[in-house]
This record gives C-alpha cells, structure tokens and sequence, in this order.
C-alpha cells in the first residue's frame, strides 16, 4: 500500500514552454502533498505543501508564479513549470501523506525535467 | 533552528565490512528520525523510521538504526554490507509533517 506515482518519469521541453507534473495517491487519499526539487549530487530541497482544495505554501525563494501547483483532488497534485529555463532542469519529487500517519511521507519516482 | 546533518558524503567499502552511517539532528521537543535509501536511478525508499518506544529500530534489507537521546543520534548500521547496497542515503527528522533533510551519504561498495 501507500503507492505514489508520478507522470511522466522524464520530459524534454524547450525554452519558454511549460510543463506539467503529475502526482498521484494510487492507493490511499492524500491529505496533504509535497514538491522537492532535487540537484545532482544533492539532497531534496522542498519547495512547497500543498493541501487538497486550498493553495500551497511555497518555500523561501521559489517563486510561486513560475511554479504553479494545483492540488485538486485527494489523490492528484499536479506542479506546471511555467515559461522554462535551462536552469529549471533538474529531478522534481513529489510525495505524499496519508490520513493514516501525518509523519510518514511515501514518495514518488520523480520526474526528469530537461530544458532545451 | 531545526537541523538534520550527516558528516560523511562519501564512503566507500569493500563487500563483507560493517557500516556505520552517522547522523545527528537538532530539534526541540518530540522527533521523529528517518532513513531513506535512493538507489541509482530509483526514488526514494524508507529503510527504515523511529517514532517512539524502542530505540534500535530493525529495518528492510538487514539495515538498524539506534535513537541515542543523549547525543541526539540516530546512526545506521549494517554488519555486512553487499554490492547491492550502493546507494545515496538520506536521514530525515519531523515533528510534525515536514521532512528536514541531511545532505546524504553516497555509498560505494567494492565487489
């Protein structure tokens, strides 16, 4: 149980353009659900929370135009780059918690994201 | 402020020797300590968790970690690691929902 999946596993998109993420719940309902961003070599760096129907608290420094999420439904998260860069490649993660445990995070693949 | 850190980035051993990753977090009242496991090219996985109750806490694939309130540690061991078990490890801290991260150990085992 607690499976989260993520679409798609990699995308390519050129400069300008935008893209969206998506994160599913499969198996349980997620009340609450994260966006980390991840460098090479580096640890995850959180970009933001967002709970299902209300909007999202971003972190320090993301900017919250460029990174539009949309936490719709109790199983769906979807994170839209908005007019990329190539400096916004890198490995998005999301994760998600249950009503189970609020301190237990289950996370997704992760989705590659190069900027050409 | 809350911090989770992990001093070794880079370990590398030799098949059959023991491991001990360190990590040590800094937080008031309540935690709860975590270690995750991303294998190359794989996302992350939980190894294994600390909430409460006894402090060495048995995870997946032979791994344990022991909670040492007393110097705010909360290090991973294995006593005979595999090839199979190269991989960058993350330590993580809670009190409430959000993760605070350590920067990872990357772990490189010689066949």
């Amino acid at each position: 149980g607690a499976v989260v999946s993520q679409h798609p596993s990699w995308v390519i998109c050129k400069s300008g353009t935008s893209v969206k993420i998506e994160c599913r719940s499969l198996d349980f309902q997620a009340t609450t659900m994260f966006w980390y961003r991840q460098f090479p070599k580096q640890s995850l760096m959180l970009m933001a929370t967002s709970n299902e129907g209300s909007k999202a608290t971003y972190e320090q420094g993301v900017e919250k135009d460029k990174f539009l999420i949309n936490h719709a439904s109790l199983t769906l998260s979807t994170l839209t780059v908005t007019s990329a860069h190539p400096e916004d490649s890198s490995f998005y993660i999301c994760s998600a918690i249950g009503t189970k445990s609020s301190y237990e995070q289950y996370f997704g693949p992760g989705t590659r994201l190069t900027v050409t | 402020a809350q911090s989770v850190s992990q001093h070794n980035h880079h370990v590398i051993l030799s098949e059959a020797a023991s491991l001990e990753l360190g990590c040590n977090y800094s937080y008031g009242g309540t935690v709860n300590l975590f270690w995750y496991v991303q294998y190359p090219g794989q996302h992350l996985q939980l190894l294994l968790k600390y909430f409460s109750g006894d402090p060495l806490v048995k995870g997946i694939k032979g791994f344990e970690a022991e909670f040492i309130k007393s110097k705010f540690s909360f290090n991973l061991r294995k006593p005979s690691v595999q090839w199979s078990d190269t991989a960058e490890y993350f330590c993580a801290a809670n009190s409430n929902y959000q993760l605070i991260w350590g920067a990872g150990t990357k772990l490189i085992i010689k066949p």
